[in-house]
C-alpha cells in the first residue's frame, strides 16, 4: 500500500451527522496534516497534529493520531452541506522537507 | 491574508510544446513546492525548492521538468516538451519552514492536446 492511504474513498451522509475519515501511513513522521479540496480548487489546510500529540481539536474538527499504528482519523461533527469536499491527509516525513498526500476521501453531505 | 497565486488558471498547449507555469509564493516563506493532480486522482509531489536549489524531486520530475526562482518572488515550473499525460492540475505551495502547514495556490489546469 502507499504512504497515506485513506478510507473510505467516498462517504455520503446527511446534514447533522458526523463524518469520520481514516488515514494510514508507512514511515516515521514529524507531523500529519489534513487538507480540504473543493472540486477543481486548491488545497486548504485544516489542522496539523505533531507526532507527539494524540488528539487535537479545531472547531468542529477532531483529529487523532496513533503513531504505533501509523494511523490518523479526522472527525467532522454536525456536518453541513458546505462540508462537501475531498479531504486529504498529508505526512511530513522524517529527514525530508516534503508533504506526501494520501488518496483522499470524497465527502458528500446531503441537506 | 497572504496567499499563493498561480497563473494562468488554465493553459491549453499542443503536444511537444514548452509550457511555463508561474507561481508567486508567500513572501516570507522559504520552502516552495510543485505538486500535480491528474483528474480525480491523488495529489502527487513533484519537487521541493529551498535556498535557491532543488532539495528533493520525485520520479515524475524527469529531465523534461525544471524549476526556477528567477527574481526572488516568482517560482516557475517549466515542462520542455509536453506529453498528453502531462495533462493535470498543477499546484504550487509554499511554507515558512519544514514541519509547518503548507499554503497552496488555486492551481493551473494544464491541458495537452
Amino acid at each position: 500500500s502507499q504512504q497515506g492511504e485513506e478510507d473510505p474513498q467516498a462517504l455520503s451522509i446527511q446534514e447533522g451527522e458526523n463524518a469520520t475519515m481514516n488515514c494510514s501511513y508507512k514511515t516515521s513522521i514529524n507531523n500529519l496534516q489534513w487538507y480540504r479540496q473543493n472540486s477543481g480548487r486548491g488545497l486548504v489546510h485544516l489542522i496539523l497534529i505533531r507526532s507527539n500529540e494524540r488528539e487535537k481539536h479545531s472547531g468542529r474538527l477532531r483529529v487523532t493520531l496513533d503513531t504505533s499504528k501509523k494511523s490518523s482519523s479526522l472527525l467532522i461533527t454536525a456536518s453541513r452541506a458546505a462540508d462537501t469536499a475531498s479531504y486529504f491527509c498529508a505526512t511530513d516525513e522524517w529527514n525530508t522537507d516534503k508533504l506526501i498526500f494520501g488518496t483522499g476521501t470524497r465527502l458528500q453531505v446531503f441537506p | 491574508e497572504p496567499e499563493v497565486t498561480q497563473t494562468p488558471s488554465h493553459q491549453v498547449t499542443q503536444m511537444g510544446q514548452e509550457v511555463i507555469l508561474r507561481c508567486v509564493p508567500i513572501s516570507n516563506h522559504l520552502y516552495f513546492y510543485w505538486y500535480r493532480q491528474i483528474l480525480g486522482q491523488k495529489v502527487e509531489f513533484l519537487v521541493s525548492f529551498y535556498n535557491n536549489e532543488i532539495s528533493e524531486k520525485s520520479e515524475i520530475f524527469d529531465d523534461q521538468f525544471s524549476v526556477e526562482r528567477p527574481d526572488g518572488s516568482n517560482f516557475t515550473l517549466k515542462i520542455r516538451s509536453t506529453k498528453l499525460e502531462d495533462s493535470a492540475m498543477y499546484f504550487c505551495a509554499s511554507r515558512p519552514g519544514t514541519v509547518t502547514e503548507a499554503f497552496f495556490g488555486q492551481g493551473t489546469r494544464l491541458t495537452v492536446v
